[in-house]
């Protein structure tokens, strides 16, 4: 059974970089058969996707954060980073990292879904 | 905003059954897939596709899809079904997105 678990600190000062890993148990990051995101939820608020790594590096990052957002893996380690950089304080969420399955079909991916995921770490940005 | 809309807060008596609704274009295109979120916990797969539960998912929650509409059902609600639910599918671009998120009350 995969799960995953989230790290890093738990408060990062505004303008600084937030840095967060995501360690997958269970199973191999280098699977071919899946994404491995981040998504992140601000207090009191809906779910915002922030971007996805393949495990061949390949990403893609929802464009209202691309601009400062980096997804790396580490096979090795089995595990996947997220960097928000010039952080401010609607940046202030509990992240969380998941596994996404994308259902693709005649060269259109019509489903994904998000399934296991962490248990989410909160980030504040403060000073 | 979300392209997937809905509704903030939904009710439905102990037993009875209930619909949570997640309208948007992009759904004529793709599917959704339902999470199941409660206070201090990680969202949780209830239904994915056209209608499939993962494996420990009870059978009274239900999916379905009509034009721009996906429609989470919960088929004789449980006291432990009172939670936040969020639609997720595609915008027009091809991202994945999540609905606003419906909060569930079970009365």
């Amino acid at each position: 059974q995969v799960q995953l678990q989230e790290s890093g600190p738990g408060l990062v000062k505004p303008s600084q970089t937030l840095s967060l890993t995501c360690t997958v148990s269970g199973g191999s990051i280098s699977s071919g058969d899946y994404y491995w995101s981040w998504i992140r939820q601000p207090p009191g608020k809906g779910l915002e996707w922030i971007g996805y790594i393949y495990y061949s590096g390949s990403t893609y990052y929802n464009p209202s954060l691309k601009s400062r957002v980096t997804i790396s893996v580490d096979t090795s380690k089995n595990q996947f980073s997220l960097k928000l950089s010039s952080v401010t304080a609607a940046d202030t969420a509990v992240y969380y990292c998941a596994r996404e399955v994308q259902y693709c079909s005649g060269g259109s991916c019509l489903l994904n879904w998000f399934d296991p995921w962490g248990q989410g770490t909160l980030v504040t940005v403060s000073s | 905003s979300s392209e997937l809309t809905q509704d903030p807060a939904v009710s439905v008596a102990l037993g009875q059954t209930v619909r949570i609704t997640c309208q948007g274009d992009s759904l004529r295109s793709y599917y959704a897939s339902w999470y199941q979120q409660k206070p201090g916990q990680a969202p949780v797969l209830v239904i994915y596709g056209k209608n499939n539960r993962p494996s420990g998912i009870p059978d009274r929650f239900s999916g379905s899809s009509s034009g721009n509409t996906a429609s989470l059902t919960i088929t004789g609600a449980q006291a432990e079904d009172e939670a936040d639910y969020y639609c997720n599918s595609r915008d027009s671009s091809g991202n994945p997105v999540f609905g606003g998120g419906t909060k569930l009350t079970v009365l």
